[in-house]
């Protein structure tokens, strides 16, 4: 069965700063890979997805994401965030048998910006 | 296009009530999946359903939970006999025809249970 890890429960960075979150995956095949991300008592939204092709992805709010096959990451960066940022970001995967549709999440990451 | 739709936003329910949560898929998608988010906990599966079949209710607790998706209206969610461990942050997301490999899953704003 498929697995997410985010080792970063919490990261505080400076508006401004680079930021990068991390996430592990565990499957045997290629996956497919997104990244969500949740605002206080919101739902969730799609800032990329990985599914074939070019491993480094382009998302929404200025996020990019690289799959690493060889180090079974997908890690989100952001070279200059705003305060806007600060949010829970989850890391999902999900697997391509017909039939097995459900995304799996990591425990998320939550974002503090400091000004 | 209007997204996936859920709700009560907001329910609260007593021990031992029913409570019925709805989503309405975006326009043109005849996938929904229902998730449960506990609290300081990322989002786990519950079901998947398509109109008028459940594909996959791996992740539905046994007992006491049920959902469909009838042929005409919303998805429905039905939990009875409610605890208070059943309080949870409850997203339905929707996805369009499967036409090769992983569909993008849209998620609503959730439906906030309380159980007192």
């Amino acid at each position: 069965a498929q697995s997410v890890t985010q080792p970063d429960i919490h990261i505080t960075v400076s508006e401004g700063a680079s930021l990068e979150l991390r996430c592990n995956y565990s499957y045997g095949a290629t996956p497919y890979l997104f990244w969500y991300v949740q605002s206080p008592g919101q739902g969730l939204q799609l800032l990329l997805k990985y599914f074939s092709g070019d491993t480094l992805v382009q998302g929404i709010k200025g996020f990019e994401a690289e799959f690493k096959r060889s180090q079974s990451s997908f890690n989100l960066r952001k070279p200059s965030v705003h305060w806007s940022d600060a949010a829970e970001y989850f890391c999902a995967v999900g697997v391509s048998n017909f039939g097995n549709e459900k995304l799996t999440f990591g425990t998320g990451t939550r974002l503090t910006i400091i000004p | 296009n209007a997204g996936v739709m859920q709700n009560p936003r907001h329910l609260v329910r007593r021990r031992g009530q029913e409570a019925r949560l709805r989503c309405s898929p975006m326009k043109g998608h005849s996938h929904v999946y229902w998730y449960r988010q506990l609290p300081e906990e990322g989002l786990k599966f519950m079901v998947y359903l398509q109109k008028e079949n459940i594909i996959d209710e791996s992740g539905m607790p046994k007992e006491r939970f049920s959902a469909e998706f009838p042929k005409e209206g919303p998805s429905i969610l039905r939990i009875q006999q409610v605890v208070r461990g059943d309080s949870a942050a409850y997203f339905c997301a929707s996805s369009p025809p499967r036409s090769g490999g992983q569909e993008t899953q849209y998620f609503g704003p959730g439906t906030r249970l309380l159980v007192l």
